[in-house]
This record gives C-alpha cells, structure tokens and sequence, in this order.
C-alpha cells in the first residue's frame, strides 16, 4: 500500500541552526502538505503545496520557513534558524483527486523536531 | 463559529459501550468534513471524507453524519473495543486543494 515517509523520524538540532525535513508524498498525489504538532496541543497547519508553488500558508510559516519540492518525488520544509518554539512533531501529508474531488490526506509518521 | 471544535476533549468508557464525539465546523464555504483516527506513535489515518449535506458513511462499527447547513459532524462507534482507544480528529476543508482546519481531537480509552 502507497505511504507517505518522513526522515529522520527524530531530530535534534541547537537553536539557530538550520533544519530540513524531508517527505516523500504518495507519487500520484498533487496536493502537499506540512503540518505541526507541538506536545499537547492541537494539530497545526503550516502550508499546502500545488502545482509547485505555495498554495497557502498560516501564520505560523514565517520566512524562516521554507518548501520545495526539488526534485518531483521529495518534499522538504527548511527551518532557516530554529527557535526553541519550533520543537513539535512535524507531520507531511499529501492527497489526490478522485471523482468527488480531493481525496483523504495521508501522513507521514512524523519527524519530532526538538530544538536545544 | 470560526473554528473547527470538537467535544468532549476526552472520554472513557467500558468495553461493550456505543459512543458518539461531535465536531463543529464553519458552514459557509464549505468543501469537506474529514474523520480521522489516531493512534499514539502513529499518524492520522483518514476514516471518512464527507461532502455532502446528510451523508451518512459506514467502516465496520464506525459510522458519520454531516449536518453542512448547521456545521456539525457526529461520529459513532457502535460496541466499542480497547482497540478502538485513540484520538479522534475532525477536519474542515473549504475547497478543493485547500487546507484542513483541524479540531483538537476526542481523545477515547476504551477499557476491557
């Protein structure tokens, strides 16, 4: 069965630097997505993704955030310098297009962000 | 309402017990009213996609219904099992493409 995978699965990284998480979505899917969860909290969008370009955004997704898909099969999300805040589980969801319109998005099973 | 709500927060009961968990959601604009169930330590499996005003959707002992001119949601699960414990979640979505607003999860325990 088709899935979304997530790497790494954990990671740690000093406050300031630089990180990339990195999904690769189902590959007939058209629609990408990153969302958040900080512990204990609800589930945050971050943006969605279409046609290779940034669809939507929420507050959240400031400049030091960023999304590419550079080479047709890998999404990634940057966080260009990572603050303490920006420790949660990041979740990449994709979803297609069925006769009704979109689909059901499909997770990834995470990457767990914790910024020291 | 502007946001995606969803109650009760958390809910324990035996098993054997039939239970239902409510999400509402904003009712103009609509697209989509998602179900998913998520277990700890893994993702959000989608359950139902749901479009349509008095759709009414059925996988084995759970089922849904979506009220859209009233903006709610109820999901049933009928007999309810200790495999059956997880978090709940709802999300809207308003066009096709477009982001999903998610609740704050019903959080189930079901106890043998």
């Amino acid at each position: 069965e088709p899935e979304v995978t997530q790497t790494p699965s954990h990671q740690v990284t000093q406050m300031g630097q630089e990180v990339i998480l990195r999904c690769v979505p189902i590959s007939n899917h058209l629609y990408f997505y990153w969302y958040r969860q900080i512990l204990g909290q609800k589930v945050e969008f971050l943006v969605s993704f279409y046609n290779n370009e940034i669809s939507e955004k929420s507050e959240i997704f400031d400049d030091q955030f960023s999304v590419e898909r550079p080479d047709g099969s890998n999404f990634t999300l940057k966080i260009r310098s990572t603050k303490l805040e920006d420790s949660a589980m990041y979740f990449c969801a994709s979803s297609g297009l069925t006769g009704q319109g979109r689909s059901e998005a499909f997770f990834g099973q995470g990457t767990r962000l914790t910024v020291v | 309402i502007l946001n995606v709500e969803q109650s009760p927060q958390s809910l324990h009961v035996q098993e054997g017990d039939s239970t239902n968990f409510t999400c509402s959601f904003p009712s103009s604009n609509f697209y989509a009213l998602h179900w998913y169930r998520w277990e700890t330590a893994k993702s959000p499996e989608a359950l139902f996609v749901m479009t349509l005003n008095g759709d009414e959707k059925k996988k084995g002992r759970i089922s849904a219904t979506l009220n859209t001119k009233e903006g709610y949601s109820y999901l049933y699960i009928k007999g309810s099992q200790p495999e059956d414990s997880a978090t709940y979640l709802c999300a809207s979505c308003r066009n096709q493409g477009g982001k999903l607003i998610f609740g704050q999860g019903t959080e189930l325990s079901v106890k043998p």
